[in-house]
């Protein structure tokens, strides 16, 4: 069945430093990829997509890889500030139909002033 | 725009009442998503329409759930008869194929309290 897997523990991180967190799937062949933030107690908030024909896509400090390959994507903040701790989402659109997308259950990113 | 509309954002009911969410997706997205989250399952999609017709209701746990768009400007998901573990956090997102990316725009959420 197909699976996506997000890193259950949460990630401390010191302000400054670049988070980097993992989206690894299986039995899955996305055409899109999409990252989301989410905030306690809010829906999430689309951040960025990328295609399955693209190996990178960044906008200011974030940044995304996608190995289709490996069947994972990595997501980057660089220079991280307390305001970027929440939950991170990934989710995958697959050929399942249009506009749909499975989502992972999510890592929870503490950056430490 | 104000966004995705929920309401109400929380709901407590006794096993075996009848509930309704309620959600006014954004003027002029053509999708609409409802979804459930949980600590132990994270978020699951349970229904999404298209020009408001029901396209994919592979989600829906069971028949208890239901859910209409009777317009293109509201939606509702009911649950008849409840149950304490359809306890969660509703969300309703809507998109466009308009956009250029598939971003999905979400509502704050109706958080659900099956006692």
């Amino acid at each position: 069945s197909q699976k996506i897997e997000q890193n259950s523990e949460a990630l401390n991180i010191q302000e400054g430093k670049t988070a980097t967190l993992t989206c690894n799937y299986t039995n899955y062949s996305p055409a899109y990829l999409q990252w989301y933030r989410q905030d306690p107690g809010r829906g999430p908030v689309f951040l960025l997509l990328i295609r399955e024909n693209e190996k990178e896509k960044r906008k200011e400090r974030l940044k995304v890889t996608f190995d289709t390959t490996l069947k994972q994507s990595l997501f980057h903040i660089t220079a991280s500030q307390p305001a970027d701790s929440a939950t991170y989402l990934c989710a995958l659109e697959g050929s399942g139909g249009y506009q749909k997308v499975t989502f992972g259950t999510g890592t929870k990113l503490q950056v430490i002033p | 725009d104000a966004g995705v509309i929920q309401s109400p954002r929380h709901e407590v009911t006794e096993m075996g009442q009848e509930v309704t969410l309620r959600c006014k997706p954004i003027s002029g997205h053509d999708y609409l998503f409802w979804y459930r989250q949980t600590m132990m399952r994270g978020l699951e999609l349970l229904i999404y329409f298209n020009n408001n017709v029901p396209i994919d209701d592979s989600g829906m746990p069971e028949d208890r759930f239901s859910a209409k768009m009777p317009n293109a400007s509201f939606s509702t998901l009911k649950i008849q008869p409840s149950e304490p573990r359809d306890s969660a956090v509703y969300f309703c997102a809507s998109s466009t194929t308009s956009g250029y990316y598939n971003e999905q725009f979400f509502g704050p959420g109706t958080r659900l309290t099956v006692l």
